[in-house]
């Protein structure tokens, strides 16, 4: 069965560095998305992502955070200088269109020192 | 904001017994739902969903149930298997938001005992 595959599945980085999560959605899926959860909380919605631009994003998602699909294949989630709040795991998720199930990947426990 | 509100952080049923697992949502947009099942060190899986022009849903050993006077939804399984154990999300999303973004509760904690 195809699956949304997440890399790294670690990622340890110091405040104020960048980091670049990496996704690749299931091939025929068209929407992209980027979910996360911080320790103990809720799994939080951030963006999604439609025919190369975001279609709506949260207010978590400020102007530190950026998606791009740089090829045919990758969606990833930037983000430009981290803070400590931003530790969580971070979900990219695929559907064919939307009002579909979300397929999400294994996740990227992101932890900032 | 609490949109989708999951009260039991932590349940236990013995195996072959049924689960039932609550929520409760706020927003009265919301027009359809959601389980999702994760275990330890993955991603949420999709369980079951249900159209707010429903009031039930069943798909083998799960049924979903709305209550949309009452805003409240809740999911047995039954005959619950220790496979079952698992953190379960209830998940909520909207036509008018085009169904981009889904509000997911804070999970309760299933353990099936055999």
């Amino acid at each position: 069965e195809p699956e949304v595959t997440q890399t790294p599945s670690h990622q340890v980085t110091q405040m104020g560095q960048e980091v670049i999560l990496r996704c690749v959605p299931i091939s025929n899926h068209l929407y992209f998305y980027w979910y996360r959860q911080i320790l103990g909380q809720k799994v939080e919605f951030l963006v999604s992502f439609y025919n190369n631009e975001i279609s709506e994003k949260s207010e978590i998602f400020d102007d530190q955070f950026s998606v791009e699909r740089p090829d045919g294949s990758n969606f990833t989630l930037k983000i430009r200088s981290t803070k400590l709040e931003d530790s969580a795991m971070y979900f990219c998720a695929s559907t064919p269109l939307t009002n579909e199930k979300l397929f999400f990947g294994s996740g990227t426990q992101l932890s900032v020192l | 904001d609490q949109q989708v509100k999951q009260n039991s952080p932590s349940l236990s049923v013995q195996e072959g017994r049924i689960s039932i697992l609550n929520c409760d949502y706020t927003n009265s947009m919301f027009d359809y739902f959601l389980w999702y099942k994760k275990y330890p060190a993955e991603g949420p899986t999709f369980l079951i969903s249900i159209s707010s022009i429903k009031d039930k849903n069943e798909d083998g050993r799960f049924t979903v149930f709305l209550n949309k006077s009452a805003k409240h939804l809740s999911l047995h399984i039954v005959p619950s298997q220790p496979g079952d154990s698992a953190v379960y999300f209830c998940a909520a999303t909207s036509r008018g938001g085009g169904y981009q973004k889904v509000t997911f509760g804070t999970g309760t904690k299933l353990q099936v005992i055999p």
